[in-house]
């Protein structure tokens, strides 16, 4: 069956190391999206593609990157961690266009210390 | 900033309708209403979506008013499993951005 994954589940790292979070997709959807979550909060997006070569910044993208070289995957990198980016990370992904859903991963726990 | 405005929790017992209540009186005409969910430490899960008309489907239904400004999901005989936390979500036809506010936290009782 067609699915979502994100690596690792969980992390934990240090202040001021580079973090890269993995999501792939097998539906061969062109759009995909990160999302993080706070305690208390709902999510709130950090970046989002439509298509190979195509990235796009969300409402909270600062401190964090995105490239996009095939369709099935799309890393979120955080250049220099901080512990105000401890979260929970999602990705989804979604066909192109019109009222689709959104599909989601299990989540990735990063804890920066 | 989320365009929909839901009670911050809610309790339902098993086997019961829920009904879960959602303002959105500022939608716009080109925005459908969608419902997610998100069970504790998962990611979240589509249930529904529609753009004025009710709608059903194997897991809920819809019922959005004639003005639009608010509407209901409706989960017909919960289970313990419904136990969650469920997004009201207004979306832009042709965009996938979602605008999550916090949602209601409904809670199945035996």
């Amino acid at each position: 069956d067609a699915e979502i994954t994100q690596s690792p589940r969980h992390k934990i790292t240090e202040t001021g190391r580079q973090v890269t979070l993995a999501c792939h997709q097998t539906w061969n959807h062109n759009n995909m999206f990160w999302y993080r979550q706070d305690l208390g909060h709902g999510l709130r997006l950090i970046h989002y593609s439509y298509g190979v070569q195509d990235t796009n910044k969300g409402e909270v993208s600062d401190g964090y990157s995105v490239s996009r070289s095939n369709t099935e995957d799309l890393p979120l990198t955080l250049e220099s961690a901080a512990s105000s980016q401890t979260s929970v990370y999602f990705c989804a992904s979604a066909r192109t266009g019109s009222s689709d859903t959104q599909y989601f991963g299990p989540g990735t726990r990063l804890t920066v210390l | 900033d989320a365009k929909t405005t839901q009670p911050p929790s809610m309790d339902c017992a098993e086997g019961r309708a829920a009904n879960l209540p959602c303002n959105h009186s500022t939608i716009s005409g080109n925005e459908y209403v969608y419902w997610y969910r998100q069970i504790h430490s998962q990611g979240p899960q589509y249930i529904i979506h529609g753009l004025k008309n009710n709608e059903t489907n194997e897991m809920a239904s819809l019922i959005i008013t004639e003005d639009r400004k608010s509407s209901t999901l409706i989960l017909p005989h919960a289970t313990l499993r419904d136990t969650a936390v469920y997004y009201c979500i207004v979306k832009i036809i042709n965009t996938d951005k979602l605008i999550f506010g916090t949602g209601t936290r409904l809670q199945v009782f035996p």
